[in-house]
């Protein structure tokens, strides 16, 4: 079973700079497993952040940017607003297979 | 402006079918380039990819779901369904139609979601 992983929880401070990484039981994660964020707020759908590892939609504010890092899918937060407070999780595609992570519940305090 | 719409029951007994409609507005469930899903989320959980079509007539499922889930679709109504077999406790959630394009593979759209119960 593949299985995705994300950090439970993180927490920072207004103004400054998250990473959430998002990883994949069966390795490495690269590009082609074209890597997605969202972020959902309590009693709302998720919202599509970034697509494609790297790719923001229109809506997505500028201080969110999605990477690979060390093995891992990474999104980034910069200059972090308080409404930023939200569960965030990653969706990784394996060839027909979607999986989510477990998602990371990120508190700006 | 593409909107999706679930409906159906909100309370299911045990052992029973789970059923489920998409009713999709500003755009066409005919239209090339886009596939079209049902994901879940249990109570206070992450989300579960359940499965997801394309006017095409590809349909994937979840494998730790497949032997339960049928998904369809209803071009001239516009709206797509879901059918899961023989629930338990454990397909309580709050179930979610979303749109995705083969171009970004990004879910740009979703419905608001409708939790469904599963309780005697």
């Amino acid at each position: 079973q593949t299985v995705v992983t994300q950090e439970p929880s993180l927490t920072v401070s207004p103004g400054g700079t998250v990473t959430l990484t998002c990883a994949s039981s069966t390795g490495a994660v690269t590009s082609d497993y074209s890597p997605n964020w969202f972020q959902q707020k309590p009693g709302q759908a998720p919202r599509a952040l970034i697509y494609a590892t790297t790719k923001r939609h229109s809506w997505t504010p500028a201080r969110f940017s999605g990477s690979l890092l060390g093995g891992k899918a990474a999104l980034t937060l910069s200059g972090v607003q308080p409404e930023d407070e939200a569960e965030y999780y990653c969706l990784l595609y394996f060839d027909i297979l979607q999986v989510f992570g477990g998602g990371t519940k990120l508190t700006v305090l | 402006q593409l909107q999706l719409q679930e409906s159906g029951p909100g309370l299911v007994k045990p052992s029973e079918t789970l059923s489920l409609t998409c009713t999709v507005s500003g755009g066409s469930l005919s239209s090339s380039g886009y596939y079209w899903a049902w994901i879940r989320q249990p109570p206070g959980q992450g989300l579960e990819w359940i499965g997801t079509f394309n006017y095409g007539g590809n349909t994937y499922y979840n494998p730790s779901l497949k032997r339960r889930v049928t998904i369809s679709v209803d071009t001239s109504k516009n709206h797509f369904s879901l059918n899961l077999r023989s629930v338990s406790a454990g397909d309580t959630a709050t179930y979610y139609c979303a749109r995705r394009a083969r171009s970004t593979g990004s879910y740009a759209f979703w419905g608001q979601g409708t939790l469904v119960t599963v309780s005697s």
